[in-house]
């Protein structure tokens, strides 16, 4: 699996669109990009994936650059609710082994 | 959507004492399961996969003697800690693979050993 790097925290206005930045520069042709995050003492939650084309859904939306060397989630209007650990995993589907994330803190 | 149900939420055993934590997948059948241990303020480590009818097989460092792992259904698979110590203490999950979405955890169990 492709190894991945974040900043180890951000902060987001409550509102505003929350960016969050993952490196993958390792990442093979045929790994995906997963999202999950996790909010204190819970299991992980899924987010979003994709592989080569940006995607989007009611959750979020992932942006891929077109070498596939980094990507960016974006939650277009951060809640309060969205404060957690934001996991990013290059993973082909079989296990997935998490970095440190990013601990996103969303401010009233 | 698929879910997996993990027991217990939270469990405080003594010191050599053995503790037995569930993972069922409740409308799936997961041939295989991964559990994680993650310690206060660091990400999940995988400890091992599981797998349904054989042997689970056990990531770098993790005592495979300690750590008991049986899968004996498509929809069960536990994680037995035996003889417990303080450093076990920790926050134990499980997950399935649920095919190009990735995988689907368990809500964990926060073991204490005191």
């Amino acid at each position: 699996d492709a190894k991945t790097t974040q900043p180890p925290s951000m902060d987001c206005a409550e509102g505003r669109a929350a960016n969050l930045p993952c490196n993958h520069s390792t990442i093979s042709g045929n790994e995906y990009v997963y999202w999950y995050r996790q909010i204190h003492s819970q299991g992980p939650q899924y987010i979003i994936h994709g592989l080569k084309n940006n995607e989007t859904n009611e959750m979020a939306s992932l942006i891929i650059t077109e070498d596939r060397k980094s990507s960016t989630l974006i939650l277009p209007h951060a809640t309060l609710r969205d404060t957690a650990v934001y996991y990013c995993i290059g993973s082909r589907g079989n296990q997935f082994y998490f970095g440190t994330g990013t601990s996103l803190t969303v401010i009233p | 959507g698929a879910v997996v149900s993990q027991h217990p939420s939270r469990v405080i055993c003594k010191s050599g004492t053995s503790v037995k934590i569930e993972c069922r997948s409740l409308d799936f059948q997961a041939t295989t399961m991964f559990w994680y241990r993650q310690f206060p303020k660091q990400s999940l480590m995988l400890m091992a996969t599981s797998n349904e009818g054989s042997k689970a097989t056990y990531e770098q460092g993790v005592e495979k003697d300690k750590f008991l792992i049986n899968h004996a259904s498509l929809t069960l698979s536990t994680l037995t800690v035996t003889s417990a110590h303080p450093e076990d203490s920790s926050f134990y999950i499980c997950s399935a693979h649920i095919g190009v979405y990735g995988y689907t955890f368990g809500s964990g169990t926060r073991l204490t050993v005191v």
